[in-house]
């Protein structure tokens, strides 16, 4: 089946410290979506990339859909205690979604 | 607008017994879908619902049924829960379209079966 594989598994980062955490895939779909998971919660979707190169922000966020359509990064710039949670990528067609293990991330103020 | 709710948040089980997963959504989406998270791994999809009147296996459906008993609610039936099936259940709803398709969720609940 489809395998995502997420790095790094967990980050601890100090305040105002930028991160980066990519994903591969073993396949090629339409699109990558990107959710944080909030201690108790469903994910939320943060970003979503449709073509391959595409580059999209929100606020302190950036992804990119690499141009292979085989892997995506999120970058989160001057991190602040809220972004605490689990971070996933997500490959989606149609009705089927594959999700990677996840990212813990764990901000020390 | 509540999104997508989902009744009980908690609950636990003796092995062998029965219970139902309530979901249902208020965004007139097409595509529902039923998760389960185990500790340290993202979700696996149980079923899912491309459109009323239709339900499809997902990665891991044995051992669960689902309904999808009209656009807005989509339930989940463990018929003999198992101390396997301990987990966190996640109901999701999407448009179903093609060309733009996000994912809502729900707030999740917390099986433990003993």
């Amino acid at each position: 089946g489809q395998q995502l594989n997420q790095s790094p598994q967990s980050m601890f980062i100090q305040e105002g410290e930028d991160v980066s955490m990519n994903c591969t895939s073993s396949s090629i779909f339409n699109t990558w979506l990107w959710y944080k998971q909030d201690p108790g919660e469903g994910p939320v979707l943060l970003i979503a990339l449709y073509k391959a190169g595409e580059l999209t922000s929100n606020g302190r966020l950036t992804a990119q859909f690499g141009i292979t359509r085989k892997d995506s990064f999120l970058n989160i710039s001057a991190s602040i205690p809220s972004d605490v949670g689990i971070y996933f990528c997500v490959q989606n067609t149609g009705n089927q979604f594959y999700f990677g293990t996840g990212t813990s991330l764990t901000v020390i103020p | 607008n509540a999104g997508v709710t989902q009744t009980p948040k908690f609950q636990v089980l003796k092995t062998g017994q029965s219970m139902t997963l309530q979901c249902a959504q208020d965004m007139n989406h097409n595509s529902m879908y039923w998760y389960r998270q185990d500790p340290g791994m993202g979700l696996r999809l149980i079923y899912y619902s491309a459109s009323e009147g239709t339900t499809d296996k997902g990665e891991v459906p044995n051992g669960y049924n689902v309904s999808r008993l009209n656009k807005r609610e989509f339930s989940l039936r463990l018929e003999s829960a198992a101390p396997s099936q301990t987990s966190v259940y996640f109901c999701a709803s999407s448009s179903g379209s093609w060309s733009y398709n996000e994912q809502f969720f729900g707030p999740g609940t917390r099986l433990t079966v003993l």
